[in-house]
């Protein structure tokens, strides 16, 4: 049974960068989509965007500026970099598992908090 | 992008009702969509993959339908352990998107 792991900062501060790692165990990172999806306070949920083993990515036009998805196979890990984040970007922020065959999320990391705020 | 609206965004039922759900499309996504469970201070859960299959474990007092822009989520004989919220989501085109979700509560 896979299991994702998240770790990061839960408070960031305006203008700073988001940090995110997600820690896949139990099952092989080359293979499925790795997705980063956030949820604003009492929101509906937000695609930020994926990736592949192979390093390509796909992510949301409304973010896509601002952010970096990256992983590293050998420690079976991905990540999320979100630049210049602002109030707006206070959110639950998870980490998922996008199986490519069935189209859907079928394992989704704890979630973190993270809050944007001097 | 493809946007969601489900109908109702609240409702309450009480344990033993059969409730329906909708979720409507902005533009076909034929059959690709999703639904999920999410508890409060969880993550979503699986329930309902390419419109009516279930996904394993997920009891049979769940169903969906539907194609094109309009789709439902069906819960019968609703059981204490389902109150929570639900969402929909298209996985036809990127970016992804969801429903603004459901939420279920007991009368």
């Amino acid at each position: 049974q896979v299991q994702l792991r998240q770790s990061g900062p839960g408070l960031v501060k305006p203008s700073e960068t988001l940090s995110l790692t997600c820690t896949v165990s139990g099952g092989s990172i080359t293979t499925y989509f790795w997705t980063w999806i956030r949820q604003p306070p009492g929101e509906g949920l937000e695609c930020i965007g994926y990736i592949y083993y192979s390093g390509s990515t796909n992510y949301n036009p409304s973010l896509e500026s601002r952010v970096t998805i990256s992983i590293d196979t050998s420690e079976n890990q991905f990540s999320l970099n979100l630049r210049s984040v602002t109030a707006a970007d206070t959110a639950v922020y998870y980490c998922a598992r996008y199986d490519y065959g069935g189209n859907f999320f079928d394992s989704w990391g704890q979630g973190t908090l993270v809050t944007v705020s001097s | 992008d493809v946007q969601l609206t489900q109908s109702p965004s609240s409702l309450s039922a009480s344990v033993g009702d059969t409730i329906t759900i909708t979720c409507r499309a902005s533009q076909s996504v034929t059959v690709h969509l999703n639904w999920y469970q999410q508890k409060p201070g969880k993550a979503p859960k699986l329930l309902i993959y390419t419109a009516s299959n279930l996904h394993s474990g997920v009891p049979s007092r769940f169903s969906g339908s539907g194609s094109g822009t309009d789709f439902t989520l069906t819960l019968s004989s609703l059981q204490p352990e389902d109150f929570a919220t639900y969402h929909c989501q298209q996985s036809f085109i990127t970016p992804w998107t969801f429903g603004q979700g459901t939420k279920v509560e007991i009368k």
